[in-house]
C-alpha cells in the first residue's frame, strides 16, 4: 500500500524553463511534507518542506504548493538548471508517526542544456 | 564536520552470510535511522532509534537488527543474507524524532546478494 506516490518516473525540461515535479497521497493523518533531492552516489538530501496549515513555500527558484483536499502536493523549479538533474523524492510524516517519514517512488529530473 | 559516514560502500554477499552495516553521526543527533532503497519503491524505514540504548522496527524490519550502544553510531546487521535484500541502504540521523527537521543522510551502501 504506497501512501505517497510520485506517478512520474521522470521528466525532461530545458534549462531555463519550469520543472514540475508532483507527489500524491493518500493518508490524510500526515500533516507534513518535505521534498529531498539525490545525486548519484549521495544520499538524499532535504530541499524544502511544508506545514499542512500553509499551502505554499518558497526558498528561492523552489517553491512547494500543497492542495489538501486533493491530496496533492507539487515541487515547481523556476528556472531550471542543469544542476537539478536529479531524483527528487517527496516524504510525508504524521504527528503520530514520530520521525517516520514515508516516502515516494522518486522522480528522475534531468534539465538539458 | 562528516555528518553521517557509512561503512562500507559496497559489498557482495552469498545467501546465507552476515554482516554488519556500520553508520555514524558526528552532529550529536538524538535519533538515527536505517532506510533501504529499492527500484520503484522509494525508501522504506527498516529500524530507528529515539536514543542511545533503543531500538524500534519501521515498516520493513524482518531479516535485520540493530543496535546503538553509543549516541554516534547505529550499527545494521543481517545474520543470514537473503538475495530480497539486495539493495541501497541508508542511514540518516537527526536532532528532532518528530520528522520535521531534515533528516540528514549518509552516502550509502551497495548490497549484492547472491
Amino acid at each position: 500500500d504506497q501512501q505517497v506516490k510520485q506517478n512520474s518516473p521522470s521528466l525532461s525540461v530545458q534549462e531555463g524553463r519550469i520543472s514540475i515535479l508532483n507527489c500524491d497521497y493518500t493518508n490524510s493523518m500526515f500533516d507534513y511534507f518535505l521534498w529531498y533531492k539525490k545525486y548519484p552516489a549521495e544520499g538524499p538530501t532535504f530541499l524544502i518542506s511544508i506545514s499542512s496549515i500553509k499551502d505554499k513555500n518558497e526558498d528561492g527558484r523552489f517553491t512547494v504548493f500543497l492542495n489538501k483536499s486533493a491530496k496533492h502536493l507539487s515541487l515547481h523549479i523556476v528556472p531550471s538548471q542543469p544542476g537539478d538533474s536529479a531524483v527528487y523524492f517527496c516524504a510525508a510524516v504524521s504527528g503520530t508517526s514520530y520521525g517516520k517519514l514515508t516516502f515516494g517512488q522518486g522522480t528522475i529530473l534531468t534539465v538539458h542544456p | 564536520n562528516a555528518g553521517v559516514t557509512q561503512t562500507p560502500k559496497f559489498r557482495v554477499l552469498k545467501t546465507g552470510q552476515s554482516m554488519t552495516l556500520l553508520c555514524a553521526q558526528d552532529m550529536n543527533h538524538e535519533y538515527m535511522y536505517w532506510y533501504r532503497q529499492d527500484p520503484g519503491m522509494g525508501l522504506r524505514l527498516i529500524h530507528y532509534s529515539v536514543g542511545e540504548g533503543t531500538t524500534a522496527k519501521g515498516e520493513v524490519p524482518d531479516g535485520y537488527n540493530v543496535s546503538r550502544l553509543k549516541k554516534q553510531n547505529f550499527l545494521l546487521g543481517l545474520e543470514s543474507a537473503a538475495p530480497s535484500q539486495t539493495s541501497v541502504y541508508f542511514c540518516a540521523s537527526s536532532y528532532d524524532g518528530r520528522g520535521r527537521e531534515k533528516l540528514f543522510f549518509g552516502s550509502g551502501t551497495q548490497l549484492s546478494v547472491l
